[in-house]
């Protein structure tokens, strides 16, 4: 099976800070990467898919880079309703699995 | 608007079963794979089952395989999962998502189903 390793757990920003989280795949996926956010008491929410396109409606502030085994996800100017739990999530074949989730704080 | 309404989770001893529904609504419900992902208290998430358009092709995580088993009745927009042997640390919410079509990507997520696992 494919292991996640998503870096930080967590991480303290300012609001208008650059913020990336890394995840690295023990094996290469190609950009079969996917990004979601999750806030508090909701059920996540699609951002990024194919390790660089963003989901219709999603802020242009959200990014996502990467291919092979190691991709980034970057916010690019930190806002107060960012702040959530932000998991990757590799898909192969029709096996699937999360990184362990990055928590944002603010700062 | 497209929908998804999980149901049947509750508390269960170990060893139990339980049978899980998901409702879709406001999309074609047989053009898509669909999915179970499980978050236990205060965890990340996990991905635990997944289901193909057309039942063809079906997964399962390690942690599951053998015990729970995913089926669909295109039919009735209804997705299920029947979960066998449970044990304590398959205590979770239980999420349905929907496989977008074009790329491997959950689009969309139900409300979750809280499955309590204990004597």
């Amino acid at each position: 099976d494919i292991q996640m390793t998503q870096s930080p757990s967590s991480l303290s920003a300012s609001v208008g800070d650059r913020v990336t989280i890394t995840c690295q795949a023990s094996q290469d996926i190609s950009n079969y990467l996917n990004w979601y956010q999750q806030k508090p008491g909701k059920a996540p929410k699609l951002l990024i898919y194919d390790a660089s396109n963003l989901e219709t409606g999603v802020p242009s502030r959200f990014s996502g880079s990467g291919s092979g085994t190691d991709f980034t996800f970057t916010i690019s100017s930190l806002q107060p309703e960012d702040i959530a739990t932000y998991y990757c999530q590799q898909h192969d074949d029709l096996s699937y699995s999360f990184g362990q989730g990055t928590k944002l704080e603010i700062k | 608007e497209m929908q998804l309404v999980e149901s049947g989770g509750g508390l269960v001893q170990p060893g139990r079963s339980l049978r899980l529904s998901c409702a879709a609504s406001g999309f074609t419900f047989d053009a898509y794979a669909m999915h179970w992902v499980r978050q236990a208290p205060g965890k990340g998430l996990e991905w635990v089952s997944g289901i193909s358009w057309n039942r063809g092709s079906i997964g399962y995580a390690d942690s599951v395989k053998g015990r729970f088993t995913i089926s669909r009745d295109n039919a009735k927009n209804s997705l299920y999962l029947q979960m066998n042997s449970l044990r304590a640390e398959d205590t979770a919410l239980y999420y349905c998502a929907k496989e977008e079509g074009s790329h491997d990507a959950f689009d969309i997520w139900g409300q979750g189903t809280m499955v309590i696992v204990s004597s």
